[in-house]
């Protein structure tokens, strides 16, 4: 399958800080992305999803300015958990969108834990 | 929107036996079924996937069937190992992987 990678893979921060998380499609071109956030032995949120070239599309309930999401080619997308408190602690996992033809799959990153003091 | 539910939230089978796992979606329009198997602290990995032109996929031990009208599918695991320990998920979309809706997840365990 394809790869997807996500750095970093773990990040410690203090409260009020900002943190940026990366996202690549290593071996194809993704013009769509998604985040999403886990819980400990929960699913998977989806909180945005990431588009080459426009404003991201977040979901119900996630607030863009504290989470902004930049696209910009078609192998990155950046989430910036901005003035970071002890909350937003949690599992952030990116996937990328793979097309091919009709057939379109999401290929997940490893994680990025951010543990915010 | 749509709504997945899954079963059972944990599941401990003997090496060797098959395991089997439910999910339920609310929206008939919804045409595409990963399923994913996440180890502790990794990423979620597409097993298999269904999507809704065929009742039944196999790849090698791991089977879906997917039954429209009751609006349900199902992960069957045959002659499971320690290593398909892990959380599997399924998930429901409409149209493609665009707008995946996760279940709750099942933690699958297997004994040795």
């Amino acid at each position: 399958g394809a790869v997807v990678s996500q750095h970093p893979s773990r990040v410690i921060c203090k409260s009020g800080t900002s943190v940026k998380i990366e996202c690549r499609s290593l071996d194809f071109q993704a013009t769509t992305m998604f985040w999403y956030r886990q819980f400990p032995k929960k699913s998977l949120m989806l909180m945005a999803t990431s588009n080459e070239g426009s404003k991201a599309t977040y979901e119900q309930g996630v607030e863009k300015d504290k989470f902004l999401i930049n696209h910009a080619s078609l192998t990155l997308s950046t989430l910036t958990v901005t003035s970071a408190h002890p909350e937003d602690s949690s599992f952030y996992i990116c996937s990328a969108l793979q097309a091919g033809g009709v057939q379109e799959t999401q290929y997940f990153g490893p994680g990025t834990r951010l543990l915010v003091l | 929107g749509e709504n997945v539910e899954q079963h059972p939230s944990t599941l401990s089978v003997q090496e060797g036996d098959s395991a089997v796992i439910k999910c339920t979606y609310s929206d008939s329009a919804s045409n595409y079924f990963p399923w994913y198997k996440q180890e502790l602290g990794k990423r979620p990995q597409l097993i298999i996937d269904i999507r809704s032109n065929v009742g039944e996929k196999k790849d090698q031990r791991i089977a879906v069937t997917l039954n429209k009208t009751a609006k349900h599918f199902s992960l069957h695991i045959t002659e499971t190992q320690p290593e398909d320990s892990a959380v599997y998920f399924c998930a429901a979309s409409k149209g493609s992987a665009r707008q995946l809706t996760f279940g709750s997840g099942t933690q699958l365990t297997v004994l040795p």
